[in-house]
């Protein structure tokens, strides 16, 4: 497709659930993000790609959350366990390089609305 | 790691009038400065950027400045318009020998009163 793609657009989950988030990025792209962003919040930083590897992981608040892409292009980012506090909108978002470099714009997702009750 | 403040967190002007957003970054190595908008419920899209070699830049009605020093960027939108609504987040980022991930600050709602 043109954009970046994520699905579901809505999930709804019970706290203890594994859910998984799919980001289909834009043809090409190399590198993959994504971020997880709460009510009046911006985004906040999970996991970089770079092709089928973890650049950075850091963002990844605990060792429920996991991300793979192991093909370099589509993404899944899984959470464990869930939790209330998990609840958030997950975006995915890529760039033809890595952030802040030529061609370095990021091209977000419409993201996917995680509810954990 | 990164910090990046921005205020002020809502901004409120008339249709016609300028809108000035500023933000403040920690991290001295950090060279690229995108500024994205962000429609209630859709997606954020890049509306500028600069980088660290130079002090402004200009597209249309859309400008921002940049003070390496002081370690503050700001955007400023003049002649606002009521589709100019939204939130505006700025962003600060490292790029060194592998790129590294942009640090967001914490948005403005800018609400462009008809």
């Amino acid at each position: 497709g043109a954009g970046v793609s994520q699905t579901p657009s809505n999930k709804v989950t019970e706290k203890g659930k594994y859910v998984e988030l799919r980001c289909d990025p834009i043809s090409g792209h190399t590198a993959l993000y994504w971020y997880r962003q709460s009510l009046g919040q911006g985004p906040e930083f999970l996991i970089y790609f770079q092709g089928t590897g973890a650049a950075d992981d850091s963002g990844l608040p605990n060792d429920r959350f996991f991300a793979v892409r192991p093909e370099g292009s589509v993404s899944t980012l899984k959470i464990q366990r869930t939790e209330r506090g998990d609840s958030a909108v997950y975006l995915c978002a890529s760039s033809l390089r890595a952030a802040g470099g030529v061609s370095g714009e990021l091209f977000f997702g419409e993201g996917s609305r995680l509810t954990v009750l | 790691g990164e910090n990046v403040e921005q205020h002020p967190s809502t901004l409120s002007v008339q249709e016609g009038d300028s809108a000035v957003i500023k933000c403040t970054y920690s991290d001295s190595a950090s060279n690229y400065f995108p500024w994205y908008k962000q429609e209630l419920g859709k997606r954020p899209q890049l509306i500028i950027d600069i980088r660290s070699n130079v002090g402004e830049k200009k597209d249309q009605r859309i400008a921002v400045t940049l003070n390496k020093t002081a370690k503050h960027f700001s955007l400023h939108i003049t002649e606002t318009q009521p589709e100019d609504s939204a939130v505006y987040f700025c962003a600060a980022s490292t790029h060194g020998g592998s790129a590294r991930q942009l640090t967001f600050g914490s948005g403005t709602q800018l609400t462009v009163l008809p």
